[in-house]
């Protein structure tokens, strides 16, 4: 079975700290993904990798980075948490290409205060 | 801008009768179209794909696809109270590395 683990199931932060979120998948996948998830607005797409040590913006990369040095680990970086970074984060892996699915991670509810 | 719908609902069907998901897409050139289930407080789970038009079956659960059309849609036969959950659609971009994802349906199986 392919298993997506995320560092926090939850975690409270407070404003302007630096936030660390991790993600490791066991199955060899090329490409991994970070969301997010907000009541009423869906899946938002943060920042995703299709190898090591490269990157991509997603839909709303403000006020995030990432960092993928190798190829089973994938980190998503508040720079300086603010409440508006309240959210679930989700963590994905998919093998090749978009024809395969995504797997994803349990999730870490991040709280912001 | 590429874009799939799908209605938020929540959708209430009673125990026993079928479900009907429905999710619509902008992008002619689509290939493939992935329905995602999600429970409360946990992550999405894949639980159909679909890459050709018509009907794609895996147990209760059955995909049809209408390309020409554009939409998507996913039947729960015999639905349980265990299908209430928010019922995800999922079409990729172009650059074949990224998902776009439809906003969910809520579906409410009451016994």
């Amino acid at each position: 079975d392919v298993k997506v683990t995320q560092s926090s199931r939850y975690l409270v932060k407070r404003t302007g700290e630096k936030v660390f979120l991790e993600c490791v998948q066991d199955m060899d996948h090329e490409n991994m993904f970070w969301y997010r998830q907000d009541p009423g607005l869906g899946l938002r797409l943060i920042y995703f990798s299709y190898d090591v040590k490269m990157k991509e913006k997603g839909d709303i990369p403000e006020g995030y980075s990432v960092s993928r040095e190798k190829k089973e680990r994938f980190s998503l970086i508040l720079e300086s948490a603010s409440t508006n970074q309240t959210s679930m984060y989700l963590c994905a892996s998919s093998p090749r290409t978009v024809a395969d699915t995504q797997y994803f991670g349990p999730g870490t509810r991040l709280t912001v205060l | 801008q590429k874009e799939v719908e799908q209605n938020s609902g929540p959708l209430s069907v009673p125990e026993g009768a079928i479900a009907s998901l429905n999710c619509t897409y902008s992008d002619r050139v689509s290939q493939s179209f992935f329905w995602y289930r999600q429970y409360s407080g946990k992550s999405p789970e894949l639980i159909m794909s679909i890459y050709s038009n018509g009907d794609k079956e895996d147990g209760r659960f059955t995909a049809q696809l209408n390309k020409a059309s554009q939409y998507v849609s996913l039947l729960i036969r015999d639905s349980q109270p265990s299908d209430s959950a928010t019922y995800l659609c999922a079409v990729p971009m172009d650059s074949n590395y990224q998902l776009i994802w439809g906003a969910g349906t809520k579906l409410i199986i009451k016994p």
